[in-house]
């Protein structure tokens, strides 16, 4: 079955230490991956995307994700967190054969950056 | 950058009754509108993949006769639970797929939270 692994429910920094947030998948095909963030009771702001390309990509609010095919992994970092932050983020995949319209998300992590 | 709008942002019902949840690409055209439901503290799990002029999709153990959609325009699809119950009380997202655009891109709207009582 094609699956997205978030392994930590919440990652805990220090405001101005990086952050990483990880992201495992396992789905067919070369997949699109993708980077999103929720604030309370909002819907999801997109981040960052890898379609193809260098493995490292850049998104918003210096957030960036390093694919790694042989790891199977897309781990979302940013050097320097800051408080606003703070918030749930989703990592998505969509495969890359089968329902290619179709997103399938992780369970999410949520990040608490500490002043 | 492509806007989707939901409404009503919250909505709060009896059990027993209806609730349309309207889901609207503002400055795009979108072919292909999908209907996530978030459990609090939890995923969005993919409801239903909704294509304009036709029947929706829906995902494995999804009740199409209780979570009816319609995509009638390019631009607007509605999310009708029918005779809610309190076990339906959720936070409901769209997101849109630009016809125009990469097939990849999907944008989301802010989220509806139904609460039945």
């Amino acid at each position: 079955a094609q699956s997205v692994a978030q392994p930590e429910d919440q990652v805990n920094v220090a405001e101005g230490n990086p952050l990483t947030v990880k992201c495992t998948y396992s789905v067919s095909g070369n997949p699109y991956l993708f980077w999103y963030v929720q604030y309370p009771n909002r819907g999801l702001q997109f981040l960052l995307k890898y379609i193809t390309g260098d493995n490292l990509v850049k998104g918003s609010y210096g957030f960036e994700a390093e694919f790694n095919k042989s790891q199977t992994s897309f781990h979302l970092k940013k050097p320097s967190a800051l408080v606003s932050d703070s918030a749930l983020y989703f990592c998505a995949v969509r495969p890359g054969s089968g329902g290619y319209n179709k997103l399938i998300f992780g369970a999410g992590t949520r990040l608490a950056v500490h002043p | 950058g492509a806007v989707v709008s939901q409404h009503p942002s919250r909505v709060i019902c009896k059990s027993g009754t209806s609730v349309k949840i309207e889901c609207r690409s503002l400055d795009f055209q979108a072919t292909t509108m999908f209907w996530y439901r978030q459990f609090p503290k939890q995923s969005l799990m993919l409801m239903a993949t909704s294509n304009e002029g036709s029947k929706a999709t829906y995902e494995q153990g999804v009740e199409k006769d209780k979570f009816l959609i319609n995509h009638a325009s390019l631009t607007l699809s509605t999310l009708t639970v029918t005779s809610a119950h309190p076990e339906d009380s959720s936070f409901y997202i769209c997101s849109a797929r630009d016809a125009s655009g990469s097939s990849y891109e999907q944008y989301f709207g802010p989220g509806t939270r139904l609460t039945v009582t």
